[in-house]
C-alpha cells in the first residue's frame, strides 16, 4: 500500500483479556517494526523483522507479548492477558531493509487501553 | 548498545526565536543518527539523517543538525520558529543487533511555539 497501515486504531479492553493488533507495511518493505509509546515516555523498541523471522526479540517486555508475520506482509502483536501497565499507542513502521542508514515509515498506530 | 539522550522533555520558545533541541549519543562506531518529528495526531516522520555524507545536515521545513564527534552531539536547531513547528521531536540511532539494525529512540522533546 501507499503507507503503513495499522489496525485497529483505537482498542479498549478488559484486564485479562487477549488483543491482536494488525500492521500492513508498505508494500516492497522487507523489514517491519514495532514500538511502544506510552503517555510521557519515548518509543520503546519491541520487536523486528527481516522477511517472516524475527531476529531480535529482546524489547518484548515479557512472554506475554508476540509477533509474528506472514507472506513477508502483515504482521499481528499478540497480547495476552492484558495488564493495565500495556495501555499504550503501538506502533509499527517499516523500511526498504534492516540496514543501518535506511528510514523508518510509520503508521498512525492503535491506541490499547485496558480498564 | 548505541544510545541518544534527549536533553530537556519540554522546550518553549516565541515565535520567531531559535529553536535548539539537543541531542547526545553514545556509540563505539560512526553511528547513523536520525531527527523524527510527531505533530500532533499524526504520525511519525524523518525529520533529517545523518550517514556520515557531511556533518551539516538540512531538513524538511527549516531544520538542520550538526554532527560533532567530539562533543558525542547531533544538536536540532531552526532560526525563526514558527507556531506550526509545536510538535514532538525525537533523535534516533541505528543500532546493530542480532541479524540487522534497529532504530533506538530518545525519550523525545516537545516543542512549545508561543505567539
Amino acid at each position: 500500500g501507499a503507507g503503513v497501515s495499522q489496525s485497529p486504531s483505537n482498542k479498549v479492553t478488559e484486564k485479562g483479556k487477549d488483543v491482536e493488533l494488525r500492521c500492513d507495511p508498505i508494500s516492497g518493505h522487507t523489514a517491519l517494526y514495532w514500538y511502544r509509546q506510552s503517555l510521557g515516555q519515548g518509543l520503546e523498541f519491541l520487536i523486528y523483522f527481516q522477511g517472516n523471522s524475527a531476529p531480535d526479540k529482546s524489547g518484548l517486555p515479557s512472554d506475554r507479548f508476540s509477533a509474528e508475520r506472514t507472506g513477508g506482509s502483515v504482521s499481528t502483536l499478540t497480547i495476552q492477558r492484558t495488564q493495565q501497565e500495556d495501555s499504550a499507542v503501538y506502533l509499527c513502521a517499516s523500511s526498504i531493509s534492516l540496514r543501518g542508514a535506511n528510514v523508518l515509515t510509520f503508521g498512525a498506530g492503535s491506541r490499547l487501553t485496558v480498564l | 548498545a548505541q544510545s541518544v539522550t534527549q536533553l530537556g522533555s519540554h522546550v518553549s520558545v516565541s515565535e520567531g526565536a531559535l529553536v535548539l533541541l539537543r541531542c547526545n549519543y553514545s556509540s563505539s562506531v560512526p553511528p547513523y543518527l536520525f531527527w523524527y518529528v510527531q505533530y500532533p495526531n499524526q504520525g511519525l516522520q524523518l525529520l533529517l539523517k545523518y550517514t556520515s555524507a557531511a556533518t551539516l545536515v538540512k531538513g524538511i521545513n527549516g531544520f538542520e543538525a550538526e554532527f560533532k564527534k567530539s562533543e558525542t552531539s547531533f544538536h536540532l536547531t531552526k532560526p525563526s520558529a514558527h507556531m506550526s513547528d509545536a510538535a514532538e521531536y525525537f533523535c534516533a540511532v541505528s543500532d546493530e543487533g542480532t541479524g540487522g539494525f534497529k532504530t533506538i529512540f530518545g525519550a523525545g522533546t516537545r516543542l512549545f511555539v508561543k505567539a
